[in-house]
């Protein structure tokens, strides 16, 4: 699993609250990704990092927000969540070409 | 929409035929491409990868061809094993991306019949 974690691995929230989700590695690697995953679309691309307070936008980013202040920590905040945010988030790093994921993180947003 | 996808949602395989998924990308930029299994509950886990300039490789009991012409991708497992259920996906990458970032297809469910 490349020494990846992410909290909590489940997650039931109410309609406007805000959301954090964590993703840590122990590896000291670079590169950090968080997707989504929902039936029918396979794995979406929401933001990444290239290295501590270095991140750019994916391709589905709207109304998601990273920060990476440390190497070993990529967080994931939706400011006010909606039900179209229900979804399974993973977390990977990248070793040259390979990425490795985490164990994932089911969120409902009632 | 997205540049990877594959061909059929679902498959069911006999224990110990052969399998064989497929995947038709569009972007001809992309350089390098992987197939990752996930399981149940699990994230997806690399299975084998394969780079442009070659148009076969071989793991074990797993084969990915590529066919740069029609832009087509494929993952055969032989003699397949109930463990093999999954689903699997395929992932491109493009030459330009210096972020490594990866498109993955919408996935093929595979399901082994004892």
């Amino acid at each position: 699993d490349a020494g990846i974690t992410q909290s909590p691995r489940h997650k039931v929230t109410e309609t406007g609250t805000p959301v954090t989700l964590r993703c840590h590695q122990t590896e000291n690697h670079r590169y950090m990704y968080w997707y989504r995953q929902d039936p029918g679309h396979g794995l979406r691309l929401i933001h990444y990092s290239y290295g501590v307070k270095d991140t750019d936008k994916g391709e589905v980013s709207d109304g998601y927000s990273v920060s990476r202040s440390k190497t070993e920590d990529f967080l994931l905040t939706l400011e006010s969540a909606t039900s179209s945010q229900t979804s399974v988030y993973f977390c990977a790093i990248s070793i040259r070409n390979e990425q490795f994921f985490g164990p994932g993180t089911r969120l409902t947003v009632l | 929409g997205e540049s990877v996808g594959l061909h059929l949602p679902t498959l069911s395989v006999q224990e110990g035929d052969n399998s064989i998924i497929n995947c038709a990308y569009s972007n001809s930029a992309s350089d390098y491409f992987i197939w990752y299994k996930q399981e149940s509950g699990k994230g997806p886990q690399f299975i084998i990868d394969i780079r442009s300039n070659m148009d076969k490789r071989q793991g074990q009991r797993v084969t990915v061809l590529l066919n740069k012409t029609v832009k087509h991708l494929s993952l055969q497992i032989a003699a397949t094993q109930p463990g093999d259920s999954a689903v699997y996906f395929c992932a491109e990458k493009a030459s330009i991306s210096n972020d490594y970032k990866l498109s993955f297809g919408a996935g093929t469910t595979v399901t082994v019949r004892a």
